[in-house]
């Protein structure tokens, strides 16, 4: 079955660090565009980063310099390090598989509630 | 970045009614404009895509139309599974992408 598996949410304080995770079966992560998308308690959808099928990465201005995303081709495994987390970053995060690059997802995770709080 | 701006924000309807929900982005882009199902407690999920190619396994009572800023996804005849919010999405070239606020589908 092809699908998206993330884990890796929690609580955490601010200024603390979290490693998410998003597992694929069904297809090769390293053959696509991946992008983390994520939603804040009650609010709409927001494009966090990109790992594009070369390796090369990109991120919004609001979370650029703070997270990180990587990939572990052996493991078919797609990762968001976020540092220097802040309340402003509570929002359940998604992994979304673009489809043939053009910038649609049509494969989404059920996603993982991260809560940044004292 | 490019600005996308969704209308109504929220709409009430009947099963039966056809309805229509309107995208504008802030500058051109093409047809790279995507529409998206979501339902409380649950992913996106991706209806539309390129403006008006309709993704596998959707109902053919979805359709969009638009190209350059203006946008439309239409529902023909409303179904009891169709209320939910709806986003469109901008993937012109130059990143980030952006969601619209969302609209939001209510039983009358």
């Amino acid at each position: 079955e092809v699908q998206l598996v993330e884990t890796g949410g929690g609580l955490i304080q601010p200024g603390g660090s979290l490693r998410l995770s998003c597992a694929a079966s069904g297809f090769t992560v390293s053959s696509n565009y991946m992008s983390w998308v994520r939603q804040a308690p009650g609010k709409g959808l927001e494009w966090v980063s990109i790992i594009y099928s070369g390796g090369s990465t990109y991120y919004a201005d609001s979370v650029k310099g703070r997270f990180t995303i990587s990939r572990d081709n052996s493991k078919n495994t797609l990762y968001l390090q976020m540092n220097s987390l802040r309340a402003e970053d509570t929002a359940v995060y998604y992994c979304a598989r673009d489809d043939g690059g053009d910038g649609h997802f049509d494969l989404w995770g059920r996603g993982t509630l991260v809560t940044v709080s004292s | 970045d490019i600005q996308m701006t969704q209308s109504p924000s929220s709409l009430s309807a009947s099963v039966g009614d056809r309805v229509t929900i309107t995208c504008r982005a802030s500058q051109s882009i093409s047809n790279y404009l995507n529409w998206y199902q979501q339902k409380p407690g649950k992913a996106p999920k991706l209806l539309i895509y390129a403006a008006s190619s309709l993704q596998s396994g959707v109902p053919s009572r979805f359709s969009g139309s638009g190209s350059g800023t203006d946008f439309t996804l239409t529902i023909s005849t409303l179904q009891p599974e169709d209320f939910a919010t709806y986003y469109c999405q901008q993937s012109f070239s130059t990143l980030p992408y952006t969601f619209g606020q969302g609209t939001k589908l209510e039983i009358k």
